[in-house]
């Protein structure tokens, strides 16, 4: 059974600073989502790495893929208070013939001026 | 949120009592999902469809049901509902379905309350 988990749940930081956010996952997929939601909002999608060594930008967010090491990071850069959000992760799994994602619990991130 | 409907937005009831949550898409996909998110649990799968009266189950899909009578409608049934069901639902869609790209769109949800 493939199991997601995020690290850490929960991040305060300041504006300006760095951090990373960490996805583990515990068998092979070679397929990892990154999605953002807003407090009382739906999610929406972020980042999608399909292959080992796959690395996205996208402003202040930058996601990568080892999927040897089976981790994903979400580095954010220079830190600002509209990144304020939970993300989360997900790991493409086959089951059934059929493709499903299951989820990190999620990182609530706040950024603070 | 790409032509995806969820209705109602809010909903509280009462235990043991039927409950049905709507999600309308204008998109075309074949894909369609129903997840509920709990705090600390991510989202969960509940059911999917893979096409019109096509579906199976997820993780955690006891004590629902659902129909796909049309492309864009899927319908999320509680037979009766109970205070463990309490929970944010949503529901997403996409044109693939995996493989590759699971790219998914998600509806705004549903907050429902069991008491």
């Amino acid at each position: 059974e493939l199991k997601v988990e995020q690290n850490p749940l929960f991040l305060s930081m300041q504006e300006g600073k760095n951090y990373t956010i960490y996805c583990n996952y515990s068998t092979t997929s070679d397929r990892l989502y990154w999605y953002r939601q807003d407090p009382g909002k739906s999610l929406e999608s972020l980042f999608v790495l399909l292959s080992n060594g796959a690395v996205k930008q996208e402003g202040r967010l930058m996601a990568s893929l080892d999927t040897k090491a089976r981790l994903s990071t979400l580095h954010i850069t220079a830190a600002v208070h509209d990144l304020s959000a939970t993300y989360f992760c997900a790991v493409e799994s086959e089951m059934d013939s059929n493709y499903q994602l299951i989820w990190g619990a999620g990182t609530k991130l706040i950024i603070k001026p | 949120d790409a032509g995806i409907t969820q209705s109602p937005r809010h909903k509280v009831t009462e235990t043991g009592t039927p409950v049905t949550l709507r999600c309308h898409q204008t998109e075309n996909h074949r894909y369609m999902y129903w997840y509920r998110q709990d705090p600390g649990h991510g989202l969960r799968l509940i059911h999917y469809s893979y096409g019109v009266k096509d579906t199976d189950k997820g993780e955690v899909s006891d004590g629902y049901s659902v129909s796909r009578s049309k492309t864009e409608d899927f319908l999320l049934t509680l037979e009766s509902a109970t205070s463990s069901q309490t929970s944010v639902y949503f529901c997403a869609i996409s044109p693939r379905g995996g493989q590759g790209n699971e790219k998914l769109f998600f509806g705004s949800g549903t907050q429902l309350s069991v008491l």
